[in-house]
């Protein structure tokens, strides 16, 4: 049975780094085939796509917020991290790590609200 | 950049009648296009993948179909508990874009 659980801070201010951890089980992120992706909902609002890894190392980014995101795995512990830099209040939002299967994502974690505030 | 275009944006509903939700993309994407459920407080669950295969556990009364670049969620005999907010995701190109949302009210 696949699982993703994020994990990080609830609060952040303005201008900070954000570091979210995806903890998975179920499956390995050792291969093309299989990837991990990061979508956010601000409060009230539609999904919006931020990053995606493969099992391979390919990384692809939102083009919006590619100067900010970087994405990593640590295949032996099973997470992979994002980290969004110079945060500003309107990101803030709930944040999901979701299973990527072929082109699309079918299992998600519970997601986690960050709020970005001083 | 792909623009995937929900409508309508909300539909009161009473129980056991029909839903169709449209999604159109604004260019071609062959069958690149999942459906999700969001219920309050809950992440997403996909409900379609590819335009209008079925997922193993999903109520046969949701059903997807394609014609060009129009893409339509349909709910036969909706029940209480599909009360939920419905998007619609591409991943034919990056980069990846979901629709604006079609909230179900049920009446």
């Amino acid at each position: 049975q696949i699982t993703l659980k994020e994990s990080g801070p609830s609060l952040v201010k303005p201008t900070q780094t954000l570091t979210l951890t995806c903890t998975f089980s179920g499956f390995s992120l050792t291969t093309a085939a299989v990837g991990v992706g990061w979508i956010r909902q601000p409060p009230g609002k539609a999904l919006e796509w931020l990053a995606l890894i493969y099992g391979d190392d390919d990384k692809r980014y939102s083009p919006s917020l590619r100067t900010r995101l970087t994405v990593t795995k640590d295949t032996s512990n099973n997470q992979v991290v994002l980290t969004m830099t110079n945060m500003d209040p309107v990101d803030t939002a709930t944040y999901y790590c979701a299973h990527r299967r072929e082109r699309y994502f079918d299992y998600w974690g519970l997601g986690t609200l960050v709020t970005v505030s001083s | 950049e792909i623009v995937l275009t929900q409508s309508p944006d909300f539909q009161s509903v009473t129980p056991k009648e029909q839903v169709t939700i449209t999604c159109r993309a604004s260019q071609s994407i062959g069958s690149t296009l999942h459906w999700y459920q969001q219920k309050p407080d809950q992440s997403p669950k996909l409900l379609i993948k590819y335009g209008s295969q079925s997922i193993s556990g999903v109520p046969s009364r949701f059903s997807g179909s394609v014609s060009g670049t129009d893409f339509t969620l349909t709910i036969n005999g909706l029940e209480p508990e599909d009360a939920a907010t419905y998007y619609c995701h591409q991943s034919s190109s990056l980069p990846l874009t979901f629709g604006g949302g079609t909230k179900v009210e049920i009446k």
